[in-house]
């Protein structure tokens, strides 16, 4: 079964300063990953996802992550954060063919000025 | 991305009446919808995976008949809560795929049973 883990609760850091928001996962099979975020009261944005190819995957407001077959991980980055980008931030993966998304319990980023 | 629609954004019912959600697919097919439910400062938790026109395939512990899921055509799925009660209180999410890999997410539904 597929799992996700997200191990940090809460990510504080400062504007302008690079984030990382982790995530690592477990999948019978070649994952499919993505990351979106979520707004209060809001429901989830899509940000970026890795299918296939490239190791690293540029997705939207200049958010990018490194798909790691090895370490099974498929980390968030920016290179400067914003005060804009405090969100709840979910990793979620998926088994290829019409299977659901299982989601990671999300990390809470705060950029602060 | 594309985009999909959930109404109402918030209702409150009292208990025992019942509550229709709305979820549309705005510009794209959704072959596959799904329903999610997330309390507070928590993930999501999937509810129930529907193909259009098929019958809803629904998670463990997730109760079949009170949780009625529609989907009529490939633009929208309808989520009734029947007979609610102040448990059913939550965060409701509506998510729809077509012919990428990708899924995207309604604004969701703020349900208050008093």
């Amino acid at each position: 079964a597929q799992s996700v883990a997200q191990p940090e609760d809460q990510v504080n850091v400062a504007e302008g300063n690079p984030l990382t928001v982790k995530c690592t996962y477990s999948v019978s099979g070649n994952p499919y990953l993505f990351w979106y975020v979520q707004y209060p009261n809001r429901g989830l944005q899509f940000l970026l996802k890795y299918i296939t190819g490239d190791n690293l995957v540029k997705g939207s407001y200049g958010f990018e992550a490194e798909f790691n077959k090895s370490q099974t991980s498929f980390h968030l980055k920016k290179p400067s954060a914003l005060v804009s980008d405090s969100a709840l931030y979910f990793c979620a993966v998926r088994d290829p063919g019409n299977t659901p998304l299982v989601f990671g319990k999300g990390t809470r980023l705060s950029v602060i000025a | 991305g594309a985009v999909v629609s959930q109404h109402p954004s918030r209702v409150i019912c009292k208990s025992g009446t019942s509550v229709k959600i709305e979820c549309r697919s705005l510009d794209f097919q959704a072959t596959t919808m799904f329903w999610y439910r997330q309390f507070p400062k928590q993930s999501l938790m999937l509810m129930a995976t529907s193909n259009e026109g098929s019958k809803a395939t629904y998670e463990q512990g997730v109760e079949k008949d009170k949780f009625l899921i529609n989907h009529a055509s490939l633009t929208l799925s309808t989520l009734t809560v029947t007979s609610a009660h102040p448990e059913d209180s939550s965060f409701y999410i509506c998510s729809a795929r077509g012919g990428t890999d990708t899924q995207y997410f309604g604004p969701g539904t703020r349900l208050t049973v008093l």
